[in-house]
């Protein structure tokens, strides 16, 4: 099967503009999760979509959103952007089911807001 | 507060020796737990996972954990260390929340193997 892939690998913004990334998790796959990774506050959950329902989000601003499509790609959105959102932003996509809940990562978007 | 601590940053061994990342946990209920390793400019992959039945788990890479309930502990283990384990390090506890389930990973310990 092919793995999480995540797109696109590397994006350079300036500060106030959107951003929006993409991932598909691998085939079967119904629940994707969202991190952000950073030097300084190591991986920080952001929300996680089973069947196209947010189920949970981690404490971060409005700002940053997400949505999954029926087919279980997600995307997920930064609006405004601010430098301090300058981070790599891991996909995880998770069978949810049969005592399969281990997550499987895409390589990440690393993401510079200049 | 549901939690997980990695208590060293970074652990040095050398090639051949036996080789433990240390991971403790706080959570109600009985706990999902995982091991992930990040080598260099690259995702997370994932090693092992405890969710039930024998304390000793065994993983990818020839490495193992040993769940502790008494000690809420969850130590990864290699009898012997390769360069190429050198690498970056996250326990994680699978938690329920608000209706669903999240996952939250320890600060990471950075392991590095000489040669």
């Amino acid at each position: 099967k092919a793995g999480v892939t995540q797109t696109p690998r590397y994006l350079i913004k300036t500060r106030g503009q959107q951003v929006t990334l993409s991932c598909s998790p691998i085939s079967g796959h119904r629940s994707v999760s969202w991190y952000q990774q950073t030097p300084g506050q190591g991986l920080q959950f952001l929300f996680e979509y089973f069947s196209e329902t947010q189920r949970n989000k981690g404490n971060f601003p409005g700002r940053f959103s997400g949505r999954q499509f029926s087919n279980s790609r997600s995307e997920m959105n930064v609006s405004t952007l601010e430098l301090g959102d300058s981070a790599l932003y891991l996909c995880a996509s998770s069978l949810e089911s049969a005592s399969s809940y281990e997550q499987y990562f895409g390589p990440g978007t690393r993401l510079t807001v200049t | 507060a549901q939690s997980v601590a990695q208590p060293e940053d970074q652990v040095n061994v050398a090639e051949g020796n036996p080789l433990t990342v240390k991971c403790t946990y706080s959570v109600s209920g009985n706990p999902y737990l995982f091991w992930y390793v990040q080598y260099p400019n690259r995702g997370l992959q994932f090693l092992l996972k405890y969710i039930t039945g024998d304390n000793l788990v065994k993983g990818s890479y020839g490495f193992e954990a040993e769940f502790n309930k008494s000690q809420t502990s969850f130590h990864l283990k290699k009898p012997s260390a390769l360069v190429s384990d050198s690498a970056l390090y996250f326990c994680a506890v699978r938690v329920g929340a608000s209706g669903g389930f999240k996952t939250i990973f320890g600060a990471g310990t950075r392991l590095f193997v000489k040669a």
